[in-house]
This record gives structure tokens, C-alpha cells and sequence, in this order.
């Protein structure tokens, strides 16, 4: 059964940072993209990036609301995908999904972990 | 100001058909393959259309998918209760070189 679980999420300062974990299992994590998509309270669905395969150069691809600010990266030997958010502000509040990525669409979804900016 | 536009709403009562629409652009949906999501309050969304018109195991035949130029369309017939819940649609984009979103279409069946 293909699992993906969030961790690392809370409470931080606008300019501050966080970094969120995502464990995944019943899969080959090392053989799939995976994505970030994100959801403000109340709000719609917005991706925030992907990292490629090991074959894909492990390449990145952002969301222009967040390039430069948030960085994605993986640990193929431990099942694990990551997401850096730096410079944080409160339109960075949101429930980070880990996505897992195929040719045909993002098909399985982690719970989330939420994020709260405020002061 | 979401990059595919949707209707924020949908309703119908139950057993009626109701139908969703997704306008895009030469540079998403006209080129690429528009997926459905559905999402329960609460819950994490749930891949429900892929490649346009295809439905993963799991998901009922009252649903299809379809798409023309840069729109895209989602269908439901044969409304039930357990059909409301929040839609989206999402394609890539050439030009922001991403994936896009819809603002997503709360379906409510009175």
C-alpha cells in the first residue's frame, strides 16, 4: 500500500524558516517525481514544485510565488522527500501535501502538514 | 486569480447530471493533459480523472471527462449525496513551466 506521511509542520515567525519531511513507502520512492502542493485555510489547491528522478538529474521545477524562497530535495536511500521554506510570510500559511507523481497525474497524496506563519 | 478558471459552484438534486468546465489556454490545457481532483472536506483530494477522460479503479462510471480546445469539462450523472465535495482541475504549463490548478467547484447536491 503506498503510504506518504508529512512531518515538521508548526508555528513560525514571518522571515523564519521550517523544513517538512515526507516518508514513503509501498512504493519505489527512487523511481518517481514528487511534487509539493499546498492549501490555504478555506482556500484551493496550488502547486508549489517537483523533483525529478535520479534519470531526471533530480532536477526542480517551482511555483514563481515561491521560487527562490522554497527548495525541494530527496534522499532516495531513506524514502525521503523534503521541502525548505525559507523567508517565510503569511501567505505561506497552508497544509503542505507531498505528492507522489506520475505520467498520468499526481495520484497518491500524504494527510499534509500544516504550516502557521504569524507572529 | 487562478491560472484555469472554474465556477466556484455546481448543484443539482439527486439523479440529475451536472456538468463542471475548466477554461485554460494555448499553453496549458490545449497541450497537455487535464487530471480531476476531488476533494471531501477535510480529507486529502483524490485523483478522479487522468489523461483527459480516464477513470482510475475505484471511481464511478457516472463520471467522465473531456476536453476541447483549451476546456475541459468534468460531468456527473446521476447525482448522489456522496458526490459533493470540492473539484479541481490541473494541467501543466508551458509557459510558467509548472503544473496549474483550477480555483475549484464545491458540487452540492440539494
Amino acid at each position: 500500500e503506498v503510504q506518504l506521511m508529512e512531518s515538521g509542520g508548526g508555528l513560525v515567525q514571518p522571515g523564519g524558516s521550517l523544513r517538512l519531511s515526507c516518508g514513503a513507502s509501498g512504493f519505489s520512492f527512487k523511481d518517481h517525481y514528487m511534487d509539493w502542493v499546498r492549501q490555504a485555510p478555506g482556500k484551493g489547491l496550488e502547486w508549489v514544485g517537483r523533483i525529478k528522478n535520479k534519470f531526471g538529474k533530480y532536477a526542480t521545477q517551482y511555483a514563481a510565488s515561491v521560487r527562490g524562497r522554497f527548495t525541494i530535495s530527496r534522499d532516495d536511500s531513506k524514502n525521503l522527500l523534503y521541502l525548505q521554506l525559507n523567508s517565510l510570510n503569511s501567505a505561506d500559511t497552508a497544509l503542505y501535501y507531498c505528492v507522489r507523481d506520475t505520467p498520468s497525474g499526481l495520484d497518491y497524496w500524504g494527510q499534509g502538514a500544516l504550516v502557521t506563519v504569524s507572529s | 486569480q487562478s491560472v484555469l478558471t472554474q465556477p466556484p459552484s455546481a448543484s443539482g438534486t439527486p439523479g440529475q447530471g451536472v456538468t463542471i468546465s475548466c477554461s485554460g489556454s494555448s499553453s496549458n490545457i490545449e497541450k497537455f493533459a487535464v487530471n480531476w481532483y476531488q476533494q471531501v472536506p477535510g480529507t486529502a483530494p483524490k485523483l478522479f480523472i487522468y489523461d483527459n477522460d480516464q477513470r482510475p479503479s475505484g471511481v464511478p462510471d457516472r463520471f467522465s471527462g473531456s476536453k476541447s480546445g483549451t476546456s475541459a469539462s468534468l460531468a456527473v450523472s446521476g447525482l448522489q449525496s456522496e458526490d459533493e465535495a470540492d473539484y479541481y482541475c490541473v494541467a501543466w504549463d508551458d509557459t510558467l513551466n509548472g503544473r496549474v490548478f483550477g480555483g475549484g467547484t464545491r458540487l452540492t447536491v440539494l
